[in-house]
């Protein structure tokens, strides 16, 4: 069955560095999104991404975000310079149509 | 903004009992609503869904019901057994399917 990879599954970084998580989702699917969940608590909407360009997006999105999709497969999240508050558990998800969304694994970040 | 109020934020039966959870959201637009199950450490998967032109929905031992005139919507688990145990998450989506935000989900511990 297919299924959404990310990597890395653990990335711990310094306050102020750059981190890009990697997403790649099913191969047929056209939607594409970010989510984060903070450690026991909900899981939150960061952006939507489809037909090359960004949907939606949260107000946890600020500058510091951005998404791409580089290729025909890989999506990928970047944080500028991380903050102590954005350690958590990072998960890409993609969908078909506007219904079912399929998660990864999950990327989890650790900010020092 | 939209916001996806769930309740209880936990909740214990024992084996074999029923488990209710219940969920009302602010968008009347919203017209698509999954729920998600995240077991401990793991990706959140979808276990049921409906739309907004069905009241009610059944898979096996879980049925989800919606109200859209009060912007309720409720999962119930009949028959509960221990790996049922886990973080059960409702969820609604816009209209264009853009934006799936989550309720703070509730942890359900099935007592064998």
């Amino acid at each position: 069955e297919p299924e959404v990879t990310q990597t890395p599954s653990h990335q711990v970084t310094q306050m102020g560095q750059e981190v890009i998580l990697h997403c790649v989702p099913i191969s047929n699917h056209l939607y594409f999104y970010w989510y984060r969940q903070i450690l026991g608590q909900k899981v939150e909407f960061l952006v939507s991404f489809y037909n090359n360009e960004i949907s939606e997006k949260s107000e946890i999105f600020d500058d510091q975000f951005s998404v791409e999709r580089p290729d025909g497969s890989n999506f990928t999240l970047k944080i500028r310079s991380t903050k102590l508050e954005d350690s958590a558990m990072y998960f890409c998800a993609s969908a078909v149509y506007t219904g079912e969304l399929f998660f990864g694994e999950g990327s989890r970040l650790t900010v020092l | 903004g939209e916001n996806v109020e769930q309740h209880p934020s936990t909740l214990s039966v024992q084996e074999g009992d029923s488990a209710v959870i219940k969920c009302t959201y602010s968008d009347s637009a919203s017209n698509y609503f999954p729920w998600y199950k995240q077991e401990l450490g793991k990706r959140p998967q979808l276990i049921i869904d409906i739309r907004s032109n069905v009241g009610e929905k059944k898979d096996q031992r879980i049925a989800v019901t919606l109200n859209k005139t009060a912007k309720h919507f409720s999962l119930h688990i009949t028959e509960t057994q221990p790996e049922d145990s886990a973080v059960y998450f409702c969820a609604a989506s816009d209209t264009g399917g853009f934006k799936t935000i989550f309720g703070a989900g509730t942890r359900l511990f099935v007592k064998a």
